[in-house]
């Protein structure tokens, strides 16, 4: 079993191009989720997906998208970078929301917007 | 918002020696989860306390939860050169039913040979 997979590992946009993060997991988990982390804090939810075909916002939604495609891809959506948008990007997984349950993470895109 | 906030945020041991790092909170919640995070990669899941225990277990980590000081604790014994790492607290705050977890900054630790 891969876990949860992040396409791709490292991307350089210039400010205003847009583009699309990849997450995938094997696990058969019912909740994603897409963080960011920035330098000195921790990881703050962007947006979720509790189960197949639900989407919601988290602490920081302004300037992205998700779409749950199934229930194993969720991908985040960059439709204009911009340069506060540099950060390092996590996919996580979880069983079921609601539920107390750890969350497994996949390895991270590495953002940069010029 | 960041719940939890892990103290200290820098911390240097030797191998052999314990590493203690805490986090406070604000609001009440579920559970309180330890992650760790090694350099360049994502985060691993250590330990899980729900709000109803008061310390728990596992190999070589101790995690203590004080809910009335809204408080949580990570001890690791005997440390090694691979738990140099940071170490994040994230709280399960009970006013959101998603299971949304709010993480701190994280406590990096050194462990020098």
């Amino acid at each position: 079993n891969a876990g949860v997979t992040q396409t791709p590992k490292f991307q350089v946009l210039k400010t205003g191009q847009s583009m699309t993060l990849q997450c995938a997991q094997d696990m058969n988990h019912n909740s994603m989720y897409w963080y960011r982390q920035d330098p000195g804090m921790g990881l703050r939810l962007i947006y979720y997906s509790a189960s197949e075909g639900t989407t919601d916002k988290g602490e920081v939604p302004n300037g992205y998208n998700v779409s749950r495609l199934n229930k194993r891809e969720f991908s985040l959506r960059l439709e204009s970078a911009a340069p506060s948008q540099t950060s390092v990007y996590f996919c996580a997984s979880s069983g079921s929301a609601g539920v107390p349950n750890e969350q497994f993470f996949g390895p991270g895109t590495r953002l940069t917007v010029l | 918002s960041q719940q939890g906030e892990e103290d200290p945020q820098a911390l240097s041991i030797q191998e052999g020696e314990n590493a203690t790092m805490n986090c406070s909170y604000k609001t009440s919640i579920n559970n309180l989860q330890w992650y760790r995070q090694n350099s360049g990669r994502g985060l691993v899941h250590l330990i899980l306390i729900r709000s109803n225990e008061r310390e728990k277990h596992s190999g070589r980590l101790r995690v203590t939860l004080d809910t009335s000081k809204k408080s949580s604790s990570l001890l690791i014994t005997a440390s090694r050169a691979a738990d140099t790492a940071s170490y994040f607290c994230a709280t399960d705050p009970v006013a959101d039913s998603w299971g949304k977890l709010q993480f701190g900054a994280g406590t990096q630790v050194v462990v020098t040979p």
